[in-house]
């Protein structure tokens, strides 16, 4: 069964320029998940989609970020305009909520960011 | 103060030692408690799950949740240089959100 994947690996842009981030959940899982994780830190969520729907953007920088799960499969986070700031590794994760509760976050290798 | 708090390290140890991580946090609302592993330039994995408090043996590795003290732990016995990786815990509500620690990274001297 093929993993969460996520494109492009690597990014270099400059500074204002606009980037975006793919991500492929495992095959079945309804919910999907970005989250930012900057160097020596823990993941932080972005935002939580389960099916189409965003359930939980609290934490997106809605000014420049912004992300869509069209068909409630994969999903595509952008910046515009990137900052230096936003240097970082974006990591895609799924999971299939099931009964009872928490389910097992699959994450991708994640989509590091360097802006320049 | 962080939800989730957790030694940075880096924790260096020789081939063979047991290994014990650990993670405070603030919330009493979480119930679920993992720990995740992630080795460079690669996405964290599920290693541990353990659902409110109690232990969870699995191989080398154990899982200890202390709810009335806030406080988890993972130990690794007979550590081994692949187990070299930082380690991740993550606390969850009822499976709505995550929330992550910042990470212990562990080398395993041969």
């Amino acid at each position: 069964e093929a993993g969460v994947v996520q494109s492009p690996r690597y990014k270099i842009i400059e500074k204002k320029q606009p980037v975006a981030f793919w991500c492929n959940p495992i095959s079945g899982h309804n919910t999907l998940y970005w989250y930012l994780q900057n160097l020596g830190q823990g993941p932080e969520l972005l935002i939580r989609y389960e099916n189409e729907e965003a359930v939980d953007d609290s934490q997106l920088p809605k000014d420049r970020f912004s992300a869509e799960r069209l068909k409630g499969v994969d999903s595509t986070l952008k910046i515009q305009p990137a900052e230096l700031g936003d240097s970082a590794v974006y990591l895609c994760a799924s999971s299939l909520e099931g009964m009872g509760g928490s389910a097992e976050l699959f994450f991708g290798e994640g989509s590091r960011l360097t802006v320049l | 103060q962080k939800e989730v708090e957790q030694d940075p390290g880096p924790l260096s140890v020789p081939e063979g030692a047991i290994v014990s991580l650990n993670c405070t946090y603030s919330n009493s609302a979480f119930q679920y408690f993992m720990w995740y592993r992630q080795y460079s330039r690669k996405g964290p994995e599920l290693l541990m799950y353990t659902y409110s408090s109690g232990n969870k043996e699995d191989g080398r590795f154990t899982a200890q949740v202390d709810k009335s003290s806030k406080y988890i732990s993972l130990f690794i016995r007979d550590s081994q240089p692949s187990d070299s990786a930082t380690y991740l815990c993550a606390m969850s509500n009822y499976g709505q959100n995550f929330v992550f620690g910042p990470g212990t990274r562990l080398s395993v001297l041969p």
